[in-house]
């Protein structure tokens, strides 16, 4: 596609519940990253995928978050148990391979938890 | 790890210059990045600057890149209204991903 598209912009969710955020890059974008940006707080790297390659896990805040992508195309970022800490808004971005590329963002998902 | 820093907020009179600062620890990688996020938008890719260079100039926004500092600034000539946005520096880690500042929101008073 034309961008980086992100489903859905917005989730209210209860205490508890799981959430699946879908992310589905640029079309070719070999690297597909997922941040999660808090109210007056910077971005928080989560997960990173490269190819065929294991991913980068590094950021996962703790084992209720997880993520996968399928066929190396779209990705879905799944909270188990969400807490209201979880509230933030939640980035996906897509890259070509290798640095100087930068990254192409989407527009978010806002994820609030009551 | 690598650490980026910025501070976080500035405000200016409009037609000013806005000069927004970056520190990070550890350069490796080829490339900085500046990212703009205007509000309830995504961020989007406003400049880079290759690593061997001092200096990078794009219309109104210049770059500057001191190396052995460790110090990367935006400056924004005759700033705008419409440049009211957060501001964010990034730098690849040895992973191989961007890490990202704090972000610097930029207010523009007319």
């Amino acid at each position: 596609g034309a961008g980086v598209s992100q489903s859905p912009s917005n989730k209210v969710t209860e205490k508890g519940k799981d959430v699946e955020l879908r992310c589905d890059p640029i079309s070719g974008h070999t690297a597909l990253y997922w941040y999660r940006q808090s109210l007056g707080q910077g971005l928080e790297f989560l997960i990173y995928f490269q190819g065929n390659s294991a991913p980068d896990k590094s950021g996962l805040p703790s084992d209720r978050f997880s993520a996968e992508r399928t066929g190396g195309s779209v990705s879905t970022l799944t909270i188990q148990r969400t807490q209201q800490e979880d509230s933030a808004v939640y980035l996906c971005a897509s890259s070509l391979a290798g640095q100087g590329q930068g990254y192409t963002f989407g527009s978010g998902t806002r994820l609030t938890v009551v | 790890g690598e650490d980026v820093e910025q501070s976080l907020f500035l405000s200016v009179r409009e037609g000013d210059s806005s000069v927004i600062n970056c520190t990070y620890t550890d350069s490796s990688s080829t490339y900085l990045y500046w990212y703009k996020q205007e509000p309830g938008a995504g961020l989007q890719l406003l400049t880079y600057i290759f690593s061997n260079m001092d200096m990078k100039q794009d219309q109104r926004l210049t770059v500057l890149l001191n190396k052995k500092d460790k110090h990367l600034s935006l400056r924004i000539a005759d700033t705008q209204t419409g440049d009211s946005a957060i501001y964010f520096c990034a730098d690849y880690d040895q992973g191989g991903k961007l890490i990202f500042g704090q972000g610097t929101e930029l207010s523009v008073k007319p």
